[in-house]
């Protein structure tokens, strides 16, 4: 069973900052099925980025995504107030079929 | 617009049993994959069930295999998760959840969940 494991648990920037979220895989797993989600507090899961770098729909430029193999990153250019969430990972696998990483707090510094 | 809403959740004792229902609108339901994924109070996300178009795979998490089921109803654009033999850790919000994937080549690429509902919470208490 492939596990994701993000890092770092919590991450306190400031606004303007640069955030760097990693998402590293137990075994090396296919990056077109890699995801990132935000989740607001009191919010839904929103789609970020899929396919390991492909922006959503309507995901400001500022979020990227990048990795293969077995590390994956997550980079936010530079921190709006509302990018401050929680982050997950998630990875299409064989069986049972999908896995979430346990996510990455980004609060306010 | 896409949309997703989930019902049917609510206070159930230990044992017994639940239907959520979701509701999907804004798109060709019978066209896409769907899941349900769970999350309890202040804890991450949980893959629970997935059902193919036309039903034809379902999977589930190892957590809910035997004691949840998903189906779907094209007609009425919905998608069910009947849950039995309920404990007090499947205490979460339940979301409904579409599946969306590049297929073009005939293998899928690019999977990924673009639309959650709001969601339904399930309390297992006595």
């Amino acid at each position: 069973e492939i596990v994701l494991t993000q890092s770092p648990g919590t991450l306190s920037l400031s606004p303007g900052e640069r955030a760097t979220l990693s998402c590293r895989a137990s075994q090396s797993v296919s990056s077109s099925y890699l995801v990132w989600y935000q989740q607001k507090i009191g919010q839904t899961p929103r789609l970020l980025i899929y396919g390991a770098s492909n922006r959503a729909t309507g995901i400001p430029d500022r979020f990227s995504g990048s990795g293969s193999g077995t590390d994956f990153t997550l980079t936010i250019s530079r921190l709006e107030p509302e990018d401050f969430a929680v982050y997950y990972c998630q990875q299409y696998v064989t069986s049972p079929r999908y896995t979430f990483g346990q996510g990455t707090r980004l609060e306010i510094k | 617009e896409v949309q997703l809403v989930e019902s049917g959740g609510g206070l159930v004792q230990p044992g017994g049993s639940l239907r959520l229902s979701c509701a999907a609108s804004g798109f060709s339901f019978s066209s896409y994959a769907m899941n349900w994924v769970r999350q309890a109070p202040g804890k991450g996300l949980e893959w629970l069930a997935y059902v193919g178009v036309g039903s034809s795979v379902l999977y589930y998490a190892d957590s809910v295999k035997g004691r949840f089921t998903i189906s779907r109803d094209d007609a009425k654009n919905s998608v069910y998760l009947q849950m039995n033999s309920l404990t007090a850790e499947d205490t979460a919000m339940y979301y409904c959840v579409r599946d969306n994937a590049d297929c073009s080549t005939g293998t899928c690429y690019l999977i990924r969940f673009d639309a959650w509902g709001q969601g339904t919470p399930v309390t297992v208490s006595s």
